[in-house]
C-alpha cells in the first residue's frame, strides 16, 4: 500500500526546458514534503522541501508546488541542465512517526536531460 | 557539512552468514535511519533510532536488527543473510525536528549468494 506515489518511472526533457516531476500521496495528515536527487552509486541528496501550510517554495532553479486538495505535489526545474539527470524521489513526513522525523519515500522518477 | 559514512561500498556474503553494516555521522544528529533501495520499490525504511539505545521498527524490519550504542554510530545486522536481502542499503541521519532533511551516506551494495 504505497502512501507516496510517483507514477512516472522516467521523464526525458531537452536542455533549457522545464522539467516537471509529479508526486501523489494518500495521507492528508502528512505535514512536510521533501524532494531528493540521487545519482548512481551515491546516496540521495536533499533538494527542497515544503510545509503543508504552504503551497509553494522556491530555491533557485527548483520550485515545489503543493496542492493539498488534490494530495499532489510537483517539482519544477527551470531551466533543465544535463547535470540534473538523476533519479528524483519525493518523500513525506509520517505523522505516525510521532515526534520523530520519519520519511516515507516514493518509488522515484528517472530524469534524463538531453543536451 | 554533514557527513554520513558507511563502512563498505560493496559487500558479497553467503546465505546464512551474519552481516554487519556500519554507519557513522559527524553532526551530532539525534535521529538515524536504515533504508534499502530496490528497483521499482523506492526507499523503504528498515529501522530507525531517535536516541542512543532507542530503536523502532520501520516498514520492513523482518530479518534485520540494529544497534545504537553511541550517538554517532548506527549498525544494521542481518542475522542470517538471505538472497532476498541483496540490495542497496542506505544510512541517514537527521535532527530530531519534524521536516528536517535526512542526510544520506553513499550506500552499501550488498550481494548475498
Amino acid at each position: 500500500d504505497q502512501q507516496v506515489k510517483q507514477n512516472s518511472p522516467s521523464l526525458s526533457v531537452q536542455e533549457g526546458r522545464i522539467s516537471i516531476l509529479n508526486c501523489d500521496y494518500t495521507n492528508s495528515m502528512f505535514d512536510y514534503f521533501l524532494w531528493y536527487k540521487k545519482y548512481p552509486a551515491e546516496g540521495p541528496t536533499f533538494l527542497i522541501s515544503i510545509s503543508s501550510i504552504k503551497d509553494k517554495n522556491e530555491d533557485g532553479r527548483f520550485t515545489v508546488f503543493l496542492n493539498k486538495s488534490a494530495k499532489h505535489l510537483s517539482l519544477h526545474i527551470v531551466p533543465s541542465q544535463p547535470g540534473d539527470s538523476a533519479v528524483y524521489f519525493c518523500a513525506a513526513s509520517d505523522p505516525g512517526g510521532g515526534a520523530t522525523n520519519k520519511l516515507i519515500f516514493g518509488t522515484g522518477t528517472l530524469l534524463a536531460v538531453q543536451p | 557539512d554533514v557527513k554520513v559514512t558507511q563502512s563498505s561500498r560493496y559487500l558479497v556474503k553467503r546465505t546464512g552468514e551474519k552481516v554487519f553494516l556500519e554507519c557513522v555521522q559527524d553532526m551530532d544528529h539525534e535521529n538515524m535511519f536504515w533504508y534499502r533501495q530496490d528497483p521499482g520499490l523506492g526507499l523503504r525504511l528498515i529501522y530507525f533510532s531517535y536516541d542512543v539505545k532507542m530503536k523502532e521498527k520501520g516498514d520492513i524490519p523482518e530479518g534485520y536488527s540494529v544497534s545504537r550504542e553511541k550517538k554517532e554510530r548506527f549498525s544494521l545486522i542481518l542475522e542470517s543473510a538471505s538472497t532476498n536481502q541483496t540490495s542497496m542499503y542506505l544510512c541517514a541521519s537527521s535532527l530530531r525536528d519534524r521536516g528536517s532533511p535526512l542526510h544520506f551516506g553513499n550506500g552499501t551494495r550488498l550481494t548475498v549468494t
